[in-house]
């Protein structure tokens, strides 16, 4: 069986600061690994993704996030965030057959001060 | 294009009762999951169907239970309803099932 931790629950972090948020997970099988991000009384929206290829993963808006299988991990970084980051950010990890379950972590919120 | 649309938006039922919760796909993607969000927590795993086949289950009671149309989009029942069933519903929607993309959920209360 698949599991997800997330090692903080909460990020607190000033504007401009960098910012890594940590996601470990554990699977006998391949995996695929996602980052969500979810604002107040929303939905999830995909952040990004390893699915194969290239360890290294980016975002749109500056996320990156960098597959380690041998330390089974796929923290999330940004050099500098903005206010606008404050959400809550889920990792979640899938298998080929595992019928299209994911499995989440617990949530880390990242709340950036001004 | 549309993103993955949900009905309703919220909801407020009272112990005991039934619920039917929709949820429409984002165009061409065939596949669509299910996924319960308890406050405080990660989203939970219920359903998954593919081309109108249950392709995965979660560790829910018989009480859950779900479909696809043709038109591919999709309904969660949940019966007899308890207070715990109080959460956000989340539908995803997936063109192959492993890269899932989410709609805004349906919240329901249980009172």
């Amino acid at each position: 069986a698949q599991s997800v931790t997330q090692l903080d629950s909460q990020v607190p972090v000033f504007e401009e600061a960098p910012v890594e948020l940590r996601c470990n997970y554990s699977s006998s099988v391949s995996v695929y690994l996602f980052w969500y991000v979810q604002y107040p009384n929303q939905g999830l929206q995909l952040l990004l993704k390893y699915l194969s290829g290239s360890t290294l993963v980016e975002s749109i808006n500056g996320f990156e996030a960098e597959f380690n299988k041998s330390q089974t991990s796929f923290h999330l970084r940004k050099p500098s965030v903005h206010i606008s980051d404050t959400a809550e950010y889920f990792c979640a990890v899938g298998t080929e057959n595992q019928g299209g379950k994911l499995i989440f972590g617990q949530g880390t919120e990242l709340s950036v001060k001004p | 294009d549309a993103g993955v649309t949900q009905s309703p938006t919220h909801l407020i039922k009272t112990r005991g009762q039934h619920v039917t919760l929709r949820c429409s796909p984002i165009s061409g993607h065939k596949s669509v999951s299910w996924y319960q969000q308890v406050l405080g927590q990660g989203p939970q795993f219920i359903f998954q169907y593919y081309e109108k086949e249950e392709r995965g289950r979660g560790n829910f009671p018989d009480r859950f239970s779900a479909r696809q149309f043709p038109n591919y989009s999709s309904e969660l029942n949940v019966n007899a309803l308890l207070l715990g069933d109080s959460a956000l519903y989340l539908c995803a929607s997936s063109l192959t099932g492993t890269e899932q993309y989410f709609g805004p959920g349906t919240r329901l209360t249980v009172t």
